[in-house]
């Protein structure tokens, strides 16, 4: 089955202890991005990938790091957590950048106490 | 003023009627239009995407899309307690020669039995 996929799905953690949230998506994709999503505030863009090794800042950069070292995986590493990165992620995934269809992850609910 | 703009709502309709939903961009180059749903918790889902000028339909779904006035719609036919969600509006902007999506905040439909 065609999907991206997330881990961790709820995560509680306190402030500055550095963590990661998987993505990995099996579709053969070029393209992956993170997204933050807040009430009113819609879906951010956090930092995307267009191909292995090759990453950039979204529009909400601070205080996140990326890697893309396989093309499947597209980890997001918050290396000092504060509680204004309390937030859903998404993870997606698309063959080709903003004029193609994105693909979404389950969902991770951070919560940075 | 903002690249995506939708109105918050909620958006309620009664069962059986045609919901509207309305999105305005502010970059006229842009090519690529999407809606999407998000049930609450859940991650958004592709309903329609639209590349030209006019309507383009599948199922009880039409998608509008008028680039002279920066203007894309989706009416929601026969509407039904199952379509109640929030509809993501995206559209692909240029951004430092990049093609990105940038979504709107969402409008929230609530379809009433």
């Amino acid at each position: 089955e065609a999907q991206v996929t997330q881990n961790p799905r709820y995560l509680i953690t306190v402030t500055g202890k550095k963590l990661t949230v998987t993505c990995s998506q099996n579709m053969n994709h070029e393209y992956m991005s993170w997204y933050r999503q807040d009430p009113g505030l819609g879906l951010r863009q956090i930092y995307y990938s267009m191909n292995v090794e090759v990453t950039d800042k979204g529009d909400v950069p601070e205080g996140y790091k990326v890697s893309r070292k396989e093309k499947r995986n597209f980890p997001l590493i918050l290396e000092s957590p504060s509680p204004n990165q309390t937030s859903l992620y998404f993870c997606a995934s698309s063959l080709g950048g903003g004029i193609e269809t994105q693909y979404f992850g389950p969902g991770t609910r951070l919560l940075v106490l | 003023q903002k690249e995506v703009e939708q109105n918050s709502g909620p958006l309620s309709v009664p069962e059986g009627a045609i919901a509207s939903l309305n999105c305005t961009y502010s970059d006229r180059v842009s090519q690529s239009f999407f809606w999407y749903r998000q049930y609450s918790g859940k991650s958004p889902e592709l309903i329609m995407s639209i590349y030209s000028n006019g309507d383009k339909e599948d199922g009880r779904f039409t998608a509008q899309l008028n680039k002279a006035s920066q203007y894309v719609s989706l009416l929601i036919r026969d509407s039904q307690p199952s379509d109640s969600a929030t509809y993501l509006c995206a559209v692909n902007t240029n951004s430092g020669g990049y093609q990105k999506v940038t979504f709107g905040i969402g409008t929230k439909l609530q379809v009433i039995p």
